[in-house]
């Protein structure tokens, strides 16, 4: 099974704030990687598919990057809205695995 | 309105049984293969099993395999999740989710949610 890390797990920062947020699979798989946002008590949107490419409705400060083992989610000025959990997955080969996931929260 | 609404879940002891239906509106349902995603209390998101359009292709995440089953039912824009031998480390909200087929696999509809908590 191929096993998805993150970092950090946490971070705390202030609205305008640029965050980047690290993933990285245990082998390649290419550009097959999602992001999500979770807000408490509410079930996952998501943001980014193909490593890079933005979902419909999302706004452009947030971009993804990378390929392969390697990739990252950058929000460029965080906003109140954004505090959340966000979690990458891996949709390369079955089973599919989510990383566990950052939390961003006010600082 | 396009949306994916779960139910089924409730209070289980450890070694019973629940089935978990998922009601798809709005969308093509046959068109997609479909998920199930749990996530146990203050914990992150584990993808549990997933089926394919005509059903003959299904998978799951390892601790699942042989207890749980996923089906489908096309014609009433149905996915399902019979859950046998629970444990109580299947305490957990159970998310239906659609795989897109234009969005490299990510999943874009996502259900509300149902609770299955397995005590004693």
């Amino acid at each position: 099974d191929i096993q998805m890390t993150q970092s950090p797990s946490s971070v705390s920062a202030s609205v305008g704030d640029r965050v980047t947020i690290t993933c990285r699979a245990s082998q390649d798989i290419s550009s097959w990687l999602a992001w999500y946002q979770q807000k408490p008590g509410k079930a996952p949107k998501v943001l980014i598919y193909a490593a890079s490419s933005l979902q419909s409705g999302v706004p452009s400060r947030f971009s993804g990057s990378g390929s392969g083992t390697d990739f990252t989610l950058t929000i460029s000025s965080l906003q109140p809205e954004d505090f959340a959990t966000y979690y990458c997955q891996q949709a390369d080969s079955f089973p599919f695995t989510f990383g566990p996931g950052t939390k961003v929260d006010i600082k | 309105e396009v949306q994916l609404v779960e139910s089924g879940g409730s209070l289980v002891q450890p070694g019973g049984s629940l089935r978990l239906s998922c009601a798809a509106s709005g969308l093509i349902f046959s068109n997609h293969w479909m998920n199930w995603v749990r996530q146990a209390p203050g914990k992150g998101l584990e993808w549990v099993a997933n089926i394919k359009q005509d059903e003959g292709e299904r998978y799951y995440v390892d601790s699942v395999k042989g207890r749980f089953t996923i089906s489908r039912d096309n014609a009433r824009n149905s996915v399902y999740l019979q859950m046998n031998s629970l444990r109580v480390e299947d305490t957990a909200v159970y998310y239906c989710t659609r795989v897109s087929s234009t969005l490299w696999r990510a999943f874009d509809i996502w259900g509300r949610g149902t609770m299955v908590t397995v005590s004693s």
